[in-house]
């Protein structure tokens, strides 16, 4: 089955900063792979998918990610954080894969992102 | 501009009251959802629909009900056998994988 595991639940980095976000997957079956981002009291907006190609994903604000299939990791790295982006982050996956069912994702629980003056 | 919109934006209900959640998309979009989000929870899903005239269950589809009577409306009826509705609805839609958000419903019960 289908999971995502974010690791840490709360990220704080100074401004100006790398941000790593990490994001674990399992799929029995090749995955798409998203970045969601949630401002306080908001809906979700996409920063970048991976389907197929290129494992590098480049997404809005400065944002990309890296599909590792070996790892089974798809974390997501910016290399200057701005305070602009002190918000929450999704990781996504594909869900199950049978008639009827493409659109299902499947979430992970979500990292607070924290950027520090 | 294509988009999903959300009514209303905040919601006050009494206990044991039924109320409903309106979710309108012109994307054109078959697929619609609905997530419930608590701190600390993620987004868990509650009813989805891949077609009009149909919908599935959810993980947490108890004390909640759905119709898709027309493509772009999907709306959320939350009921009195929902113990803990307090919480902030998403409503998306979807044309293959990628899902597109509306701005959020929060639900308190007084």
């Amino acid at each position: 089955a289908q999971s995502v595991t974010q690791l840490g639940s709360h990220v704080s980095v100074s401004e100006g900063a790398l941000v790593l976000l990490r994001c674990n997957y399992s799929s029995s079956v090749p995955p798409y792979l998203f970045w969601y981002v949630q401002y306080p009291n908001q809906g979700l907006q996409l920063l970048l998918k991976y389907t197929t190609g290129a494992t590098l994903v480049k997404g809005i604000n400065g944002f990309e990610a890296e599909f590792k299939k070996s790892e089974t990791s798809f974390h997501l790295t910016k290399p200057s954080a701005h305070m602009s982006d002190a918000a929450e982050y999704f990781c996504a996956v594909s869900g199950p894969y049978h008639t009827g069912n493409t659109g299902k994702l499947i979430f992970g629980q979500g990292t607070t992102l924290q950027v520090k003056p | 501009d294509g988009g999903i919109t959300q009514s209303p934006k905040y919601l006050f209900r009494k206990e044991g009251q039924n109320v409903t959640l309106s979710c309108e998309q012109n994307l054109n979009h078959d697929a619609m959802y609905w997530y419930r989000q608590d701190p600390g929870q993620g987004l868990r899903l509650i009813y989805y629909s891949q077609i009009v005239n149909d919908f599935q269950k959810g993980d947490i589809a108890e004390g909640y009900s759905v119709s898709r009577e027309k493509k772009e409306s999907f709306p959320l009826t939350v009921t009195s056998a929902q113990k803990n509705p307090t919480a902030f609805y998403l409503c998306a839609s979807s044309m293959g994988w990628e899902q597109f958000f509306g701005p959020g419903t929060r639900l308190t019960v007084l």
